[in-house]
């Protein structure tokens, strides 16, 4: 049973507009949340996160939303650039899953220029 | 934010042989470090937990005499493939977490088995 998922396989968007990616989850103890940008053969890179008594958290071009009644979060990328083009996972842990992080499956996100 | 290393980066190896991937924080300590395996075009599995001083927690389904975990400092953990067979050709990644539920992640490493 998948715990986060991440409905959108794939995202293409145009060069200086919004990216909006989105994630569900089912367990009710998560409680920090986290999405993660990967190329190709490499490690993931820590984008941004945020803890479940909030519901927004903002960091450059890199927003996240939670809303924990409809267990949903998304991230919101804007403007969106070339260099932006990766798969984006979102993540989930909380202490009651030994601060294990459960991953979606992850969006493929194509930004052309 | 934190940087981790994993060495080697790739490695090509015959069937049977023993295959060691090591995994560092380069600037910070972590007790804590995991252990991922990625098939293509998948997500992240994790396989373990590797905790400074002390013995691995595997996930379920994962071998612990087939991935040997050793975490013997605050900035290393080591991950031995034993046996390798061509199924265990896969991209292997590490993590670190800090001080928050932040894991942040090696580079990763992967392993053909010929």
């Amino acid at each position: 049973d998948q715990q986060v998922k991440q409905n959108s396989p794939s995202l293409s968007v145009q060069e200086g507009r919004i990216s909006i990616l989105n994630c569900d989850y089912t367990n009710s103890m998560f409680d920090y949340f986290l999405w993660y940008k990967k190329y190709p053969a490499e490690g993931p890179t820590f984008l941004i996160s945020i803890s479940s008594i909030k519901d927004k958290n903002e960091d450059g071009r890199f927003t996240v939303f939670l809303n924990k009644s409809a267990k949903h979060l998304s991230l919101h990328i804007v403007p969106s650039q070339p260099g932006d083009s990766a798969v984006y996972f979102c993540a989930a842990s909380g202490k009651a899953a030994g601060n294990k992080l459960t991953f979606g499956g992850g969006t493929r996100v194509l930004v052309k220029p | 934010g934190a940087v981790v290393s994993q060495h080697p980066s790739r490695v090509i190896c015959k069937s049977g042989t023993s295959v060691k991937i090591e995994c560092r924080s380069l600037d910070f300590q972590a007790t804590t470090m995991f252990w991922y395996r990625q098939f293509p075009k998948q997500s992240l599995m994790l396989m373990a937990t590797s905790n400074e001083g002390s013995k691995a927690t595997y996930e379920q389904g994962v071998e612990k005499d087939k991935f040997l975990i050793n975490h013997a400092s605050l900035t290393l953990s080591t991950l031995t493939v034993t046996s390798a067979h061509p199924e265990d050709s896969s991209f292997y990644i590490c993590s670190a977490r800090v001080m928050t539920d932040t894991q942040y992640f090696g580079p990763g490493t992967r392993l053909t088995v010929l």
